[in-house]
């Protein structure tokens, strides 16, 4: 019983190529996350939904569209794949998306994409 | 300046010795911080939280934190090979509505 899936595991695919990403969780929680894992193990947040609604969005591309059809999946979808989307792709989820008052979040066990 | 700051290591400690992991952040306004370990090749798991000063205990481990100094770290007593993995500090800012994460530090306790 997994709690936060991903799929798929692994992704290889051309430049200019495009990818989607999906992941689901069974925990109940409203809130959910994806994050960019880089070479260097540096993690950083790309989108948060909380019930289906986008609250953070951080400085990332367009060509990275986000979709939530209902607050158990989040959705990556990628246009135009580039060398440097290259990286681990975490979806994340968390009860409520109060961090402020221990909310935790809990990882999926992420998406190795590789652009060629 | 990065936000989250940690020292990448790799820290080599021997097994049965204490680990001490450092991690500074900049934004005065920081609220909460957390230390995840993630093993190589997995997902980020979280092992403990802290949201005062002072420290907090769990187990083996201790997060001990200093608003002051903006510092946070974790100590690992009586480390285990099992501990080998990395740790990454996260920490959120409320005026920013921020979340952020160093880059981790690598532990290897050695047998």
């Amino acid at each position: 019983d997994t709690a936060v899936s991903q799929t798929p595991k692994y992704l290889v695919t051309q430049m200019g190529n495009d990818k989607s990403i999906k992941c689901e969780q069974n925990l109940g929680h409203d809130t959910m996350y994806w994050y960019k894992q880089d070479s260097k193990k540096f993690l950083k947040i790309m989108f948060s939904y909380n019930n289906k609604e986008l609250i953070i969005n951080e400085t990332v591309p367009n060509r990275f569209s986000p979709k939530s059809p209902d607050k158990a999946h989040l959705n990556l979808h990628i246009n135009s794949l580039e060398l440097g989307d290259s990286a681990v792709y975490f979806c994340a989820s968390s009860q409520d998306g109060s961090w402020g008052r221990g909310d935790t979040q809990y990882f999926g066990p992420g998406t190795r994409l590789t652009v060629l | 300046q990065k936000e989250v700051e940690q020292n990448s290591g790799p820290l080599s400690v021997p097994e049965g010795a204490i680990a001490s992991l450092n991690c500074t952040y900049s934004d005065r306004g920081s609220q909460s911080f957390f230390w995840y370990r993630q093993y190589s090749g997995k997902s980020p798991e979280l092992i403990m939280s802290i949201y005062s000063n002072g420290d907090k205990e769990d187990g083996r481990f201790t997060a001990q934190l200093n608003k002051a100094s903006q510092y946070v770290s974790l100590l690992i007593r009586d480390s285990q090979p099992s501990d080998s993995a990395t740790y990454l500090c996260a920490v959120y800012s409320g005026n920013f509505n921020k979340f952020y994460f160093g880059s981790g530090t690598k532990l290897n306790v050695k047998p």
